[in-house]
């Protein structure tokens, strides 16, 4: 059972390039999430999805964009990437709202 | 709004010594509690959690126990081990007036344990 995977792990962009995030769950999760982590600090929610074709902002949506046209995947696209934006990215998923959420490793990007 | 403050790290013990990490928290209705572990180069995973008040929740030698009066859902283990060297996250899901789709997360708290 592979649970959340991501891809890439790791990613050096230039400013101004753009690329997608990719995040899959094989739970059959109804509930999907992007969240960043800035070295040393907690987590902060992009986007996330209650279901396939809603997607919702969280508190820091602005310079990324989502879709969720299946259940499975959830990618995250960066457009005209920006220093600011070098963090590491995890997804994750749940069955339900409130329920545990797990965890994808993580993708550790740099923006220079 | 709901919200959770858990104490500022780093945290640094020897190895065998008693651990508490303190968490509160604001919530305006029934929220769920949770404490997650983040371990060097990983993702969160659930440690354990709580979803009534007075219960406990435990899980690889860690309890914390969901108080209701104090708002409270501190964070223990008896004899810490150096392999418990991570990054402690309390959260919250409110599940009143469907506010339950997101998990609130504390800051972090950052445990270093010395052998």
């Amino acid at each position: 059972n592979a649970g959340v995977t991501q891809t890439p792990k790791f990613r050096i962009l230039k400013i101004g390039q753009s690329m997608t995030l990719q995040c899959t769950q094989d739970m059959n999760h109804n509930y999907m999430y992007w969240y960043r982590q800035d070295p040393g600090m907690g987590l902060k929610l992009i986007y996330y999805s209650v279901g396939a074709g809603i997607t919702d902002k969280g508190e820091v949506p602005n310079g990324y964009n989502v879709s969720r046209s299946t259940t499975e995947d959830f990618p995250l696209r960066l457009e005209l990437a920006a220093p600011s934006q070098t963090s590491v990215y995890f997804c994750a998923s749940s069955l339900a709202g409130g329920n545990t959420q797990y965890f994808g490793p993580g993708t550790r990007l740099t923006v220079l | 709004g709901d919200s959770v403050t858990q104490m500022e790290g780093p945290v640094t013990l020897s190895e065998e010594a008693f651990l508490t990490i303190n968490c509160t928290y604001t919530a305006t209705g029934y929220p769920s509690l949770f404490w997650y572990v983040q371990y060097p180069g990983e993702g969160l995973q659930l440690l354990l959690k709580a979803t009534k008040a007075d219960d406990k929740g435990s899980n690889k030698g860690f309890e914390a126990t969901y108080r209701k009066e104090t708002t409270s859902f501190h964070l223990e283990k008896g004899s810490v081990q150096v392999s418990d060297s991570a990054v402690y996250f309390c959260a919250l899901s409110d599940r009143a007036m469907n506010r339950d789709d997101k998990i609130i997360f504390g800051k972090g708290t950052r445990l270093h344990i010395l052998p």
